[in-house]
């Protein structure tokens, strides 16, 4: 049972367009919140992060919205290009006997096309 | 590049031979992870240690056992492999130059086929 539940599974943007994924969880023992992304091949690797005390965080063309009330974050991409494509995973980590664990959700395969 | 190796890359095996992967890290960090990622489940986690000599079972342990003798290298042991085992499986450490454990850093996988 997925503790980070992930949609859509795939998506398709247009270059230039507004990607979106979404995630939501019930266990509010979660504190840190990643987004991963992952080329074919390749292992998974920290894209941005945030904090359950921010509603907002923004590293370039990636931002991380917030809501801790709905129990939903989402990533946005935006002016995605074709270089975005890639698997992205929304995760959720909390403190578990002295260290932090994490939950992955199931992976969003996102294509970019020209 | 964070320092973390695996080994082998790729592995095509029989049902019912024992396997072993390496996970090799050369950051010093305490903790170590293995997760398997297959289409429709994400990453989970198999077995993670938290030193030398110390592990624990992650949530989907059954068939797999782990062995940290040095903090550099977590073996992961398929002891009789299945077809259900056919995975890409991965290594993980938090992340190189902080004292947080909040982020894992991920090798390059290895892929497992289990004929």
């Amino acid at each position: 049972q997925q503790q980070v539940k992930q949609s859509p599974q795939s998506l398709i943007v247009q270059k230039g367009g507004i990607s979106i994924i979404n995630c939501a969880y019930e266990n509010t023992a979660f504190d840190y919140f990643p987004w991963y992304q992952q080329f074919p091949g390749k292992g998974p690797a920290l894209l941005i992060a945030i904090r359950p005390d921010v509603s907002e965080k923004k590293e370039g063309r990636f931002t991380i919205s917030f809501n801790k009330s709905a129990k939903q974050f989402s990533l946005h991409i935006m002016d995605s290009q074709p270089g975005d494509s890639a698997t992205y995973f929304c995760a959720a980590s909390w403190e578990s006997g002295g260290y932090q664990k994490v939950t992955f959700g199931i992976g969003t395969k996102l294509q970019v096309i020209p | 590049d964070a320092g973390i190796t695996q080994s082998p890359r790729h592995k095509v095996t029989e049902t019912g031979t024992p396997v072993t992967l390496r996970c090799h890290q050369t950051e010093n960090h305490r903790y170590m992870y293995w997760y398997r990622q297959d289409p429709g489940h994400g990453l989970r986690l198999i077995h993670y240690s938290y030193g030398v000599k110390d592990t624990d079972k992650g949530e989907v342990s059954d068939g797999y056992s782990v062995s940290r003798s040095k903090t550099e290298d977590f073996l992961l042991t398929l002891e009789s492999a299945t077809s259900s085992q056919t995975s890409v499986y991965f290594c993980a450490i938090n992340s190189p130059g902080t004292p947080s454990t909040d982020t894992q850093y991920f090798g390059p996988g290895t892929r497992l086929t289990v004929l």
